[in-house]
């Protein structure tokens, strides 16, 4: 069974620090990683998703990676804001969506 | 455009009722698929349903049952409900394939169920 792994759990920045939150899956057949911010009491948003044969993906001051043979991805959040403050996911796609637990993010004024 | 509505947004029950839950998705998209989300945790992936049919099925007993309409609506269904069926359920639309896909998930607010 696929298993993934978020570290750190939380994370708290001085604004305008750039930052990278990690993701590790166990089993490396996945067929896209996806990347969700939920802020409180809310849905996902989704932000970013690699499919197997990418190796990264960007959007304005995100960017996003993945290595399928070492089972790990990163988010890249440059250039930290206030309203980046939320708890961001990463899912695993395939068969089934397997989701971390997420790393809670606090990006202080 | 509206995006995914889920209803209702909270819910209380006690243990041993039925609940259903109920979404409706993006216009145009006719793949939904369900999570349970407990306090602290990420979501654990249901159902996906893609044309009216289950076209995957996570890790969870036979007391969750869902069904997709021909409108695409969807509804999940929880019987015998326990005290661990406390969560946030979200439902989530795209598009619309067979499992495997590598369409982005849109989600609803989820409903917010709460057994006594």
């Amino acid at each position: 069974k696929q298993e993934v792994t978020q570290i750190p759990a939380a994370l708290s920045v001085p604004e305008g620090e750039n930052l990278v939150l990690n993701c590790s899956f166990t089993d490396s057949a996945i067929y896209n990683l996806q990347w969700f911010r939920q802020d409180p009491g809310k849905g996902l948003t989704s932000l970013l998703l690699i499919q197997s044969s990418q190796r990264e993906q960007t959007s304005g001051r995100l960017n996003a990676s993945l290595d399928k043979s070492s089972g790990r991805s990163t988010l890249y959040i440059a250039a930290s804001q206030p309203g980046d403050s939320a708890t961001y996911l990463c899912m695993a796609g395939g068969n089934q969506f397997y989701f971390g637990t997420g790393t809670s993010l606090t990006v202080i004024p | 455009d509206a995006g995914v509505t889920q209803s209702p947004t909270h819910l209380i029950k006690t243990r041993g009722q039925h609940v259903t839950l109920r979404c409706s998705p993006i216009s145009g998209h006719k793949s939904v698929s369900w999570y349970q989300q407990v306090l602290g945790q990420g979501p654990q992936f249901i159902f996906q349903y893609y044309e009216k049919e289950e076209r995957g099925r996570g890790n969870f007993p036979d007391r969750f049952s869902a069904r997709q309409f021909p409108n695409y609506s969807s509804e999940l269904n929880v019987n015998a409900l326990l005290l661990g069926d406390s969560a946030l359920y979200l439902c989530a639309s795209s598009l619309g394939t067979v499992l495997p896909t590598n369409e982005k998930l849109f989600f609803g607010s989820g409903t917010q169920l709460s057994v006594l």
